[in-house]
C-alpha cells in the first residue's frame, strides 16, 4: 500500500502558489515523507523531505502537521515547467525502496 | 556526471522474444532499484539489489529477471515476453538504505505486440 492519499488532480495559475495536500495518517514516529514529481513520463524527480519540521529549498516547501498525519507541499510562484505529477511518499521499503501512490496531476495553467 | 543511464530508450518485441534492459550508475552507489509504471499509475517495484552480486524481489517480479554483476550496472531481462509487460521501465539508484534521494533514469518504454 501507498500508505498516502492525495488528490487525483489540482489546477494552479502560473506565478500563483501551488499548495498540493497529502495525507498520511498511519505514518510512523521514525517515517519521513518524501516528495518527488514526474514531468511528462520523465523519470521521476526528488523534490525535498522532513520528519517534523518545516523544510525549505530551493524547489519547494514542506509543511507537516503537528501530529504528521498530513503535509502540504507549497510551490511558491509555479510555473508552466511545473506541470506535473506529484507523489507524495512514506518511505515503506526495509530497503530504501520508495512506494508510489498515483500522486497528484499538477497542471499549471497561464 | 550522467547519473542514471538506461538502454535502450525505446523498444518493440513480438510475443515470446527475450531481452535485457541495462541500467548504469556512474555514482557509486550501493542501491538500485527496477520500476514498472503503467498508465495512470504510479511506479511499481520489480527487483532490487542492495549491492554488487546481490538481488532481490519486490512487489511484480514475475516474468522477470536481473543481475548485478559489476555494482554499477544493474540488468532486467525478460525470457519470454508477454503482451502484459508492456510498460515504461524505470531504474532508480541510491547510496544507502537512508540515503534521502533516489536518482531515476529517464525510463525504457518497452512495447509486446
Amino acid at each position: 500500500d501507498a500508505k498516502t492519499t492525495q488528490p487525483p488532480s489540482m489546477d494552479c495559475a502560473e506565478g500563483r502558489a501551488a499548495n498540493l495536500p497529502c495525507n498520511h495518517s498511519t505514518i510512523s514516529g521514525n517515517e519521513y515523507v518524501y516528495w518527488y514529481r514526474q514531468i511528462h513520463s520523465q523519470g521521476p524527480q526528488y523534490i525535498i523531505h522532513g520528519l517534523k519540521n518545516n523544510e525549505t529549498n530551493e524547489m519547494a516547501s514542506l509543511i507537516i502537521t503537528e501530529d504528521r498525519k498530513s503535509s502540504t507541499l507549497i510551490l511558491p510562484h509555479a510555473t508552466l515547467r511545473d506541470t506535473a505529477v506529484y507523489y507524495c511518499i512514506v518511505r515503506g521499503g526495509s530497503q530504501g525502496n520508495l512506494i508510489f501512490g498515483k500522486g497528484t496531476k499538477l497542471s499549471v495553467k497561464p | 556526471n550522467a547519473g542514471v543511464t538506461q538502454t535502450p530508450k525505446f523498444r518493440v518485441l513480438k510475443t515470446g522474444q527475450s531481452m535485457t534492459l541495462l541500467c548504469a550508475q556512474d555514482m557509486n552507489h550501493e542501491y538500485m532499484y527496477w520500476y514498472r509504471q503503467d498508465p495512470g499509475m504510479g511506479l511499481r517495484l520489480i527487483h532490487y539489489s542492495v549491492g554488487e552480486g546481490t538481488t532481490a524481489k519486490g512487489e511484480v517480479p514475475d516474468g522477470y529477471n536481473v543481475s548485478r554483476l559489476k555494482k554499477q550496472n544493474f540488468l532486467l531481462g525478460l525470457e519470454s515476453a508477454a503482451p502484459s509487460q508492456t510498460s515504461v521501465y524505470f531504474c532508480a539508484s541510491k547510496g544507502q538504505v537512508s540515503s534521502t534521494e533516489a536518482f531515476f533514469g529517464q525510463g525504457t518504454r518497452l512495447t509486446v505486440v
